[in-house]
């Protein structure tokens, strides 16, 4: 069964960084997601991405963070300027979205660590 | 806007026994999906179950099914003959009938199944 692959699997960065995390969607999905998981909190709603550009956004993605689909398979969240409380678990999402009955598919999710 | 809540932090149940996960959610739409999504400690986000909103039968698959009341904005997940690979995180989550559109989750329950 497809997957939806994320890399790295654990990235630790310093304080003020830039960070470019990794995504690799299931290939015949149109939508394209980032949510993120501070450690034993709820999963929360980052970003939407469908035809190129942002589709949804929620009021945590604010302009520290940005995301792109540089080529045919590769989907990237990027962080600026990393903070302390970026430290969490990102999840990288898609769904085909070809009928509206299409469920979300997550990657493993790639831990973020801020120093 | 959307909200999801689900009051139980932690649940155990006995190996082969039956347990129930509760969740209420709260929206003015009236055309939505609801899910379930399983987190074991591995961290990856997997779904277990979803229920379309228009439709009055619960699902099922296999050991686990759902009591949908939509009058009361209830969804609760039963798991039956519980197994030991079931202790996981679990996530109740709300996604409105359109295409793209965010999955908002509740805090999780924390299963745990005893031998």
């Amino acid at each position: 069964e497809p997957e939806v692959t994320q890399t790295p699997s654990h990235q630790v960065t310093q304080m003020g960084q830039e960070v470019i995390l990794r995504c690799v969607p299931i290939s015949n999905h149109l939508y394209f997601y980032w949510y993120r998981q501070i450690l034993g909190q709820k999963v929360e709603f980052l970003v939407s991405f469908y035809n190129n550009e942002i589709s949804e956004k929620s009021e945590i993605f604010d302009d520290q963070f940005s995301v792109e689909r540089p080529d045919g398979s590769n989907f990237t969240l990027k962080i600026r300027s990393t903070k302390l409380e970026d430290s969490a678990m990102y999840f990288c999402a898609s769904s085909e979205e070809a009928v509206y009955n299409s469920p979300l598919h997550f990657g493993n999710g790639t831990r973020l660590t801020v120093t | 806007a959307q909200t999801v809540t689900q009051s139980q932090p932690e649940m155990s149940v006995q190996e082969a026994e039956t347990v129930t996960l509760s969740c209420t959610y709260d929206t003015s739409e009236n055309n939505y999906y609801l899910f379930w999504y399983k987190q074991p400690p591995s961290r990856q986000m997997i779904l277990v179950i979803r229920q379309e909103a228009y439709k009055q039968q619960n699902a099922t698959e296999n050991r686990f099914s759902v009591n949908f009341q939509k009058a009361a904005k209830s969804f609760s997940l039963k798991i039956s003959d519980s197994q030991l690979g079931d202790t996981a995180m679990y996530f109740c989550a709300f996604r409105l009938y359109t295409s793209g559109s965010r999955l908002t989750f509740g805090e999780g329950t924390q299963l745990t199944v005893n031998p």
